[in-house]
């Protein structure tokens, strides 16, 4: 069946240090890929999404590039903040309309 | 972006009593709401998927009669979880997709969640 698979946590970085949250798929068909972004104490929200393949999504300086050929979705920022610790989740949304999810990575930026 | 509020934020009962958790649209008008269960370090596991005036649906290995959900209005979402057991303490998330015009129809949005803890 289709799942997703992101790397473990928890993730301890430094300042403005580069962040890569790795994601991988498995899916039949094309399925829209997502990265939302749990802060402390509220829901999740949605970050970026890709809907096809070599899509790139952005947001709040975090890029994620739908790359088919290696089933990934890796999510990446140049320079974190303090305010970017928080819990993200990879996930998908099949053509059949539902959402997988990874197990989420709990990211602590240290000033 | 629009709000989805779930009550209580977390509950705790004894064994066998039941628990109903409400999940709301503040601002927009949810024709579908979703209930997850998140278990430690796991993902979200879809439970059930509810349409507004129908039957939910549920996923498979999930107990419709013990957990309830209800749909009765385009702005809230009940989950009821019946004769609750220690087993069933877990955080319950719930999210709601938004019909309005210009939204992207993929998108959901999602409940801060519930933490419920049977003792």
């Amino acid at each position: 069946g289709d799942s997703v698979t992101q790397m473990e946590g928890p993730v301890t970085l430094s300042e403005e240090a580069f962040l890569t949250i790795n994601c991988t798929y498995t899916a039949t068909g094309y399925p829209s890929l997502f990265w939302y972004v749990q802060y402390p104490g509220e829901g999740l929200q949605l970050l970026l999404k890709a809907t096809k393949a070599d899509d790139k999504g952005s947001n709040k300086g975090f890029e994620a590039t739908y790359r088919k050929e290696t089933t990934s979705f890796h999510l990446e920022k140049g320079s974190v903040q303090v305010s970017d610790s928080a819990v993200y989740f990879c996930a998908l949304l099949n053509t059949g309309n539902q959402f997988y999810f990874g197990t989420g990575t709990s990211l602590t930026v240290i000033p | 972006g629009a709000v989805v509020s779930q009550h209580p934020s977390r509950v705790i009962c004894k064994s066998g009593t039941s628990v109903k958790i409400e999940c709301r649209s503040l601002d927009f008008q949810a024709t579908t709401m979703f209930w997850y269960r998140q278990f430690p370090k796991k993902s979200l596991m879809l439970m059930a998927t509810s349409n507004e005036g129908s039957k939910a649906t549920y996923e498979q290995g999930v107990e419709k009669d013990k957990f309830l959900i209800n749909h009765a209005s385009l702005t809230l979402s009940t989950l009821t979880v019946t004769s609750a057991h220690p087993e069933d303490s877990s955080f319950y998330i719930c999210s709601a997709r938004d019909f309005r015009v210009g939204r992207s129809y993929n998108e959901q949005f999602f409940g801060p969640g519930t933490r419920l803890t049977v003792l």
